[in-house]
């Protein structure tokens, strides 16, 4: 069966590190590139950017670039998320979710990483 | 950046009726659209891409259509597992893919 596992709930304080996984199983990880999706409390759903697993190609949205960092570890079928610095308004939902090729929608997803910044 | 705006941000609709929601693109997308299902606690499921295409396994009550800037997502007859939130996506404009804010299907 194809998953995407992510890793559990974080709570973090202000100013602290975090990397968050996203476990893949079930398909040739090179094989789709892996997107993180963010949802604020309350609200609709947010692209951030997109990592290609063969060459760790990344594409970050604007509103994210330079806040964030994705990567990948081959070996462990898995990607990640990273932030040097938390804020409180990183409190969010995070999802990871894969595509077959820049061309083509999020076919599927992980259920989901809550993180909570706060002091 | 291309805006989708969902309407109605919330629809109340009885078991068994039809709900339409609606998505409006601020650019062309051609048909490169996609609705998902989101519900709390759980993964987002992909309904509908390329405007009109099930999923796989997706039943036919959900139905999309429309090309350009004006999208609809049609659930007819809904049941009791269908109330959620629903969540249009652009994957047009590489890469600068948007989401709409989501239609909150209710009772």
């Amino acid at each position: 069966e194809m998953q995407l596992v992510q890793s559990g709930t974080e709570v973090k304080r202000p100013g602290e590190s975090l990397r968050i996984s996203c476990n893949t199983s079930g398909y040739i990880f090179d094989e789709y590139w892996i997107n993180w999706v963010r949802q604020m409390p309350g609200k609709g759903l947010e692209w951030m950017g997109i990592i290609y697993p063969g060459d760790s190609d990344a594409r970050y949205s604007p509103a994210f670039r330079g806040q964030v960092t994705f990567s990948v570890d081959k070996s462990l079928s898995a990607a990640y998320l990273q932030w040097s610095s938390l804020k409180a308004s990183d409190t969010a939902m995070y999802f990871c979710a894969r595509v077959p090729t820049p061309r083509d929608t999020f076919d599927l997803w992980g259920q989901g990483t809550p993180v909570i910044v706060s002091s | 950046e291309i805006v989708l705006t969902q309407s109605p941000a919330t629809l109340s609709v009885s078991p068994g009726e039809r709900a339409t929601l609606s998505c409006r693109a601020s650019q062309n997308v051609g048909t490169s659209l996609a609705w998902f299902q989101e519900k709390p606690g759980q993964a987002p499921r992909l309904l509908i891409s390329g405007a009109s295409t099930r999923a796989t396994g997706i039943s036919t009550r959900f139905s999309g259509s429309g090309s350009g800037t004006q999208f609809t997502l049609t659930i007819s007859s809904l049941k009791s597992d269908d109330f959620a939130v629903y969540h249009c996506h652009q994957y047009y404009d590489w890469p600068l893919w948007t989401f709409g804010q989501g239609t909150k299907v209710e009772v």
